[in-house]
Formats: C-alpha cells, structure tokens, sequence
C-alpha cells in the first residue's frame, strides 16, 4: 500500500516550458487536491477534484491546468511555466466528507524550481 | 472566505509541554485539523476537532471553542523529534471539504 505518490520529485523548468506532475493513490479515494507551498505563505489549494471526472479552482488556479481521468490519478499541468511557479508542490486525497475527520493523506511533494 | 493565524516561531526544551494557539475567522466551519511537517517532509495528520472540547491521543492533545474561534495543540514530554512545523487547517461548511492552512508554526525543541 503505496498511499499517495508523486512524480517527478524534483525539476528544473526554463521560463515558458511546459511540465505535467502525476499524483496516484493507491487508497479508493474519492477526493484530491493539489496544494503549493511557498515560504511564509503555508500551504495553498491550487485545484481539487471531487470524483473522476471531475475539477473545481481553489485559491490560486492561475497559470495551472488539471486532470482526473482516472479516479486513482489526478494531474497538474503548467503550459508556460514562470519564475512565480518555484515551488513545492503537494497532492493530497481524501474520502468523501461524512463520519470522522476524513483526513488528507499526503504525497511527499514535488520541488519544482522555474529559471 | 477563512483567516488563520498562528505563531510563526515556538522554542522550548526536551521534556517540556508547549502549547501551540490557532484562531480563525471563517464564513463556515466544519471541523479544525492539526498537521505535522518535518523539514523536506510531506504533512502528517495529528488531530481532528469539530465539537468543543479537549482530544488527547498520546503525548498531543488538540483543544477547539467554536464560539471563540480559537484552538490550540498540546505537546506533552517533548522530544526532539517534535522539532517541526505545526499546521493548522480549517474546513468550510460547503458541499465539498476543502481545508484553507495557516502558515504554520516552527517549533524548534533545543535539549
């Protein structure tokens, strides 16, 4: 039981290049999300996805394309990549809402550096 | 919308206990959760609170009054293990259980 995975764990873009990140979970996880986090700035939700098929903005959408064709994978695209982008960037899943806490389970994140 | 704060910085020494304080102001709520992140580390999930009250699970113990807008976790016997960042994260009342973070609270236990 892998949990959530990321690849790539680490990459190095030119300004304008275009890059995809994979997130896969391995746990039937209905919900997921892709978080940036940036020095100073916590952890901020950049698009989620509530079942396959599915996609909804977060707080900072921009600049960011996403897909769940699968229910087990949900990815992250940047078209034209840009300085501001330098981040690390974290998928999370999670169950349907209802019962206990439905907790977010992690993936180990992805340190994307733009030039 | 959701506001968050908390400390940015905590110091404290190995064996001691430290309380970390969260307010937020939110248009809804729908439960309060404590992460863990060692440096270069994903976050872990410590705790859940959505009634009023204390939880304890082990050393941690997360508190909520949601009438005051305010929680805080208690660490107990630190270690230096528990040297990390501490997160705290609260979900709206909407259909979908998004969780907006604060910035996180660096707990740096010195022996």
């Amino acid at each position: 039981n892998a949990g959530v995975t990321q690849t790539p764990k680490f990459r190095v873009l030119k300004t304008g290049q275009s890059m995809t990140l994979l997130c896969a979970q391995d746990m039937n996880h209905e919900y997921m999300y892709w978080y940036r986090q940036d020095p100073g700035m916590g952890l901020r939700l950049i698009h989620y996805s509530v079942g396959e098929g599915t996609t909804a903005k977060g707080e900072v959408p921009d600049g960011y394309n996403v897909s769940r064709l699968k229910k087990q994978n949900f990815l992250l695209g940047l078209e034209s990549a840009a300085p501001s982008q330098t981040s690390v960037y974290f998928c999370a899943s999670s169950y349907l809402v209802g019962g206990a806490g439905n907790e977010q389970f992690f993936g180990p994140g992805t340190r994307l550096t733009v030039l | 919308g959701q506001n968050i704060d908390q400390p940015t910085e905590m110091t404290a020494t190995e064996g001691a206990i430290v309380q970390i304080n969260c307010t937020y102001q939110t248009s809804g709520f729908n439960g309060l959760f404590w992460y863990q992140q060692h440096a270069g580390e994903a976050p872990t999930f410590l705790s859940y609170n959505v009634l009023d009250g204390l939880e304890e699970k082990g050393r941690f113990s997360s508190f909520l009054s949601r009438s005051k807008g305010y929680s805080y976790l208690l660490l107990k016997e630190l270690q230096m293990k528990d040297s990390a960042s501490y997160l705290c994260a609260v979900r709206d009342q909407g259909g979908y259980s998004t969780l907006t973070f604060g910035k996180g609270t660096m707990l740096l236990v010195s022996p």
